[in-house]
């Protein structure tokens, strides 16, 4: 059974601290995904990545930096929380190199509720 | 600009209903989209899929119909079940991988 983990349900830190939110998968995935879903915004794309060491932008990635040293994980990394920085935060990891098959279906972890006080 | 958009952000139907969401999109790059469903407190999961070379997809109770001259692509639930209660969302991707997501519909199936 595809499995997408993230290392905290819920996190509550101070402005100014940093934050390390790590995401795993098990399925040998070549991509992975973190995003922030806020109400009426939807998901948007912080950072992506299509293998080890790489990382692209994603439409918000102000204020956060990525790290992935190993295929099965995907670190998200908050320099210096702010309070606008309060969100739901979810990974996820799909399947296929470049192309067509880089489409398809991403698979979720259950999400890390962040909270910047 | 919002480039996938969910115009209707709640949906009421009763049990054995058809339950029809609704999402339109603007970028004329967008070649593959995709359905999720999302309960509370879990990630989005997988629901189904069309390329833009397909008009109709179909899988159970759940079918994608793409018009792309009218940039619009909608999900038709049928029979709806109580179960099926929970937040939709459309998802647009293009050859780059990106998926760019709707803000979502929340539906509610009445019993």
């Amino acid at each position: 059974d595809v499995k997408v983990t993230q290392s905290s349900r819920y996190l509550v830190k101070r402005t100014g601290e940093k934050v390390f939110l790590e995401c795993v998968q098990d399925m040998d995935h070549e991509n992975m995904f973190w995003y922030r879903q806020d109400p009426g915004l939807g998901l948007r794309l912080i950072y992506f990545s299509y293998d080890v060491k790489m990382k692209e932008k994603g439409d918000i990635p102000e204020g956060y930096s990525v790290s992935r040293e190993k295929k099965e994980r995907f670190s998200l990394i908050l320099e210096s929380a702010s309070t606008n920085q309060t969100s739901m935060y979810l990974c996820a990891s799909s399947s296929g190199t470049s192309g067509s098959s880089v489409r398809g279906e991403q698979y979720f972890g259950p999400g890390t509720r962040l909270t910047v006080t | 600009d919002q480039q996938v958009k969910q115009n209707s952000p709640s949906l009421s139907v009763q049990e054995g209903r058809i339950s029809i969401l609704n999402c339109d999109y603007t970028n004329s790059m967008f070649d593959y989209f995709l359905w999720y469903k999302k309960y509370p407190a879990e990630g989005p999961t997988f629901l189904i899929s069309i390329s833009s070379i397909k008009d109709k997809n179909e899988d159970g109770r759940f079918t994608v119909f793409l018009n792309k001259s009218a940039k619009h692509l909608s999900l038709h639930i049928v029979p709806s079940q109580p179960g099926d209660s929970a937040v939709y969302f459309c998802a647009a991707t293009t050859n780059a991988g990106k998926s760019t997501f709707g803000d979502g519909t929340t539906l509610t199936v009445k019993p």
